[in-house]
């Protein structure tokens, strides 16, 4: 299957700093990214899906100014959280699509933590 | 919106046989697909359902009835790694949208 690389695969910051998480999809063209949360022992929830060069789409009660999505490329999607405070500690796994086929492949997820 | 309900756990035997249902409402529907995932670990792909039937992959197969709503995920011959969460996540091409159900623990004795 394809390959969808997530980094960082932890990190632990400060409450009120800012912290970038990169998806590359290394052997596709993503088409469509998703982005999703998970706290322990539960299920994905979604909380936007990005097209390449447009703006993102946002689940209903998910920040656009606090989580901020950006898919400059086919290859790249960022999620920026910002001015992160404790409760946003938790897994963000995102996902890729190639425009041509249905499935979309996961990242390794990224563990966040906020002190 | 969508609804997808699925069992929160169960548990089986090693060797024994397993079926997870999952059944969803939803305005739209392009397919159907279940995901394993181990504790801490990104989901990995395991089926994917858009017409009514049985597929079946190796100790795994995967059953939808879009007239029903409804899907299931078979696991036979279970074995101790077959410990995980599995998820159900129904396709919908306008919006392009994937969404997930909440999750079947399954814990596998020996």
């Amino acid at each position: 299957g394809a390959v969808v690389s997530q980094h960082p695969s932890r990190v632990i910051c400060k409450s009120g700093t800012s912290v970038k998480i990169e998806c590359r999809s290394l052997d596709f063209q993503a088409t469509t990214m998703f982005w999703y949360r998970q706290f322990p022992k539960q299920s994905l929830m979604l909380m936007a899906t990005s097209n390449e060069g447009s703006k993102a789409t946002y689940e209903q009660g998910v920040e656009k100014d606090k989580f901020l999505i950006n898919h400059a490329s086919l290859t790249l999607s960022t999620l920026t959280v910002t001015s992160a405070h404790p409760e946003d500690s938790s897994f963000y796994i995102c996902s890729a699509r190639d425009g041509r086929i249905t499935e979309a492949f996961f990242g390794q997820g990224t563990r966040l933590t906020v002190v | 919106g969508q609804n997808i309900d699925q069992p929160t756990e169960m548990t089986a035997t090693e060797g024994a046989i397993v079926q997870i249902n999952c059944t969803y409402q939803t305005s739209g529907f392009n397919g159907l697909f279940w995901y394993q995932q181990h504790a801490g670990e990104a989901p990995t792909f395991l089926s994917y359902n858009v017409l009514d039937g049985l597929e079946e992959k190796g100790r795994f197969s995967s059953f939808l009835s879009r007239s029903k709503g409804y899907s299931y995920l078979l696991l036979k011959e279970l074995q101790m790694k077959d410990s995980a969460s599995y998820l159900c996540a129904v396709y919908k091409a306008a919006g392009n949208k994937l969404t997930f159900g909440g999750g079947t623990r399954v814990l596998v004795k020996p």
